[in-house]
């Protein structure tokens, strides 16, 4: 069985200030992990993706996320958060042989100005 | 269009109604998909279609809900009888080939809401 954890329902960060969101994930088999946005009134895109190679992946707005297979996470940082990137972020795993994506509940991160 | 479609935005259903909600996939993808997206929750996997094969339906709750995909193109999932519970975002996605690696795009989703 698999299983996305997202520990964050919701962080508040003030704008210019470093951010991470948590994601941990539990397969038996290998996974892809991906990172999707959903902007409020739109629908999710993708942010960034683990397929295989170098574990740490970056956004073209400045996120990036580490996969870390010993601690079975994939975190997603920013250094200095915008006030446009307030938004939902879901963290979701591909497991292999499945035809879906499995998500998790999702972090609101709202920046302050 | 550009993006995927659905249709309508908004829908709003008696106890019992049957419903048909509509997605428009991005032009010549082979895959979609159908998720269903509760209050407060994670989108969580419906159905599966590679073209008009209905490849994976594990995630339908119930057999209420009923997908097709006769064309390989537009798809639509139908709710029978509907009921409080299936009140949530319905939301669609399609990509080029398989899932493995290939990003799926997103429709803005349905908000399905049973009075």
């Amino acid at each position: 069985a698999q299983s996305v954890t997202q520990l964050d329902s919701q962080v508040p960060v003030f704008e210019e200030a470093p951010v991470e969101l948590r994601c941990n994930y539990s397969s038996s088999v290998s996974v892809y992990l991906f990172w999707y946005v959903q902007y409020p009134n739109q629908g999710l895109q993708l942010l960034l993706k683990y397929l295989s190679g170098s574990t740490l992946v970056e956004s073209i707005n400045g996120f990036e996320a580490e996969f870390n297979k010993s601690q079975t996470s994939f975190h997603l940082r920013k250094p200095s958060v915008h006030i446009s990137d307030t938004a939902e972020y879901f963290c979701a795993v591909d497991q292999t042989g499945a035809n879906n994506l499995f998500f998790g509940t999702g972090t609101r991160l709202t920046v302050i100005p | 269009g550009a993006g995927v479609s659905q249709s309508p935005r908004y829908k709003v259903a008696k106890r019992g109604q049957d419903v048909a909600l509509r997605c428009d996939p991005i032009s010549g993808h082979v895959s979609l998909f159908w998720y269903q997206q509760a209050l407060g929750q994670g989108p969580e996997f419906l159905t599966y279609f590679q073209n008009e094969a209905q490849l994976d339906k594990s995630g339908l709750p119930s057999d209420r809900f009923f997908a097709e995909r006769p064309e390989g193109s537009v798809s639509t999932l139908k709710i029978q009888r509907t009921q409080q519970e299936d009140s949530a975002v319905y939301l669609c996605a399609s990509s080029l080939r398989g899932l493995r690696g290939t990003e799926a795009f997103f429709g803005q989703g349905t908000r399905l809401t049973v009075v």
